[in-house]
């Protein structure tokens, strides 16, 4: 099945600096990754996602780049401000599973004032 | 928030009591998944559901049942609860299969003694 890895467990910014988490996966057929942003005690919510057709996509002061060839994707954060403080969790579809979701374990990411 | 609710919200229980959690959705979506989330795990699959009535397994099946009579519930059984199985559970619900975005439910907190 597929194995998706996330590094780093743990990010500390300072406001307004760049933040990126990077997620590996081992299925080459994962044509989905969405990333998540889960506060304390909340939900996780969808926060930007990328098909396998696309190598780059914006939101605002979001990114998400993917590169196929070496099977890994990242989340950019620009100009960070504390209400980025949450735990981010990537996913990768899993062609073997009928195409559900795997998640890497999560970046507690902080971003001091 | 996407239509979906959780019950009980947090619930306390003996080991080896059976325990059903409950999702309900107010978006017609067709699919349905049950996840757990523990520290340094993200979120696991449990068992989710393509239809009514139809059902398939997830990463981590074993000791959990699950059941979809009508397209808004999808019911979460334990069916004796272990310590093992201290957790918070999220239902997520999206209109297509996996590789399409996925909007979780609040969240329930269970605890086995």
């Amino acid at each position: 099945g597929e194995n998706v890895e996330q590094h780093p467990s743990t990010l500390s910014v300072q406001e307004g600096d760049s933040a990126v988490i990077k997620c590996t996966y081992s299925d080459s057929a994962s044509n989905y990754f969405p990333w998540y942003k889960q506060e304390l005690g909340k939900r996780p919510q969808l926060i930007i996602d990328i098909r396998s057709n696309v190598g780059e996509k914006k939101d605002q002061r979001i990114a998400v780049t993917l590169n196929k060839t070496a099977k890994h994707f990242s989340l950019h954060i620009t100009e960070t401000q504390p209400e980025d403080s949450a735990v981010y969790f990537c996913a990768a579809t899993d062609n073997n599973a009928g195409n559900m979701l795997t998640f890497g374990g999560g970046t507690r990411l902080m971003v001091k004032p | 928030d996407a239509g979906i609710t959780q019950s009980p919200r947090h619930k306390v229980t003996e080991t080896g009591t059976p325990v059903t959690l409950r999702c309900h959705q107010t978006e017609n979506h067709r699919y349905m998944y049950w996840y757990r989330q523990d520290p340094g795990h993200g979120l696991r699959l449990i068992h989710y559901s393509y239809g009514v009535k139809d059902t398939d397994k997830g990463e981590v099946s074993d000791g959990y049942s699950v059941s979809r009579s009508k397209t808004e519930d999808f019911l979460l059984t334990l069916e004796s609860a272990t310590s093992s199985q201290t957790s918070v559970y999220f239902c997520a619900i999206s209109a297509t299969g996996g590789s399409y975005e996925q909007y979780f439910g609040p969240g329930t907190r269970l605890t086995v003694t």
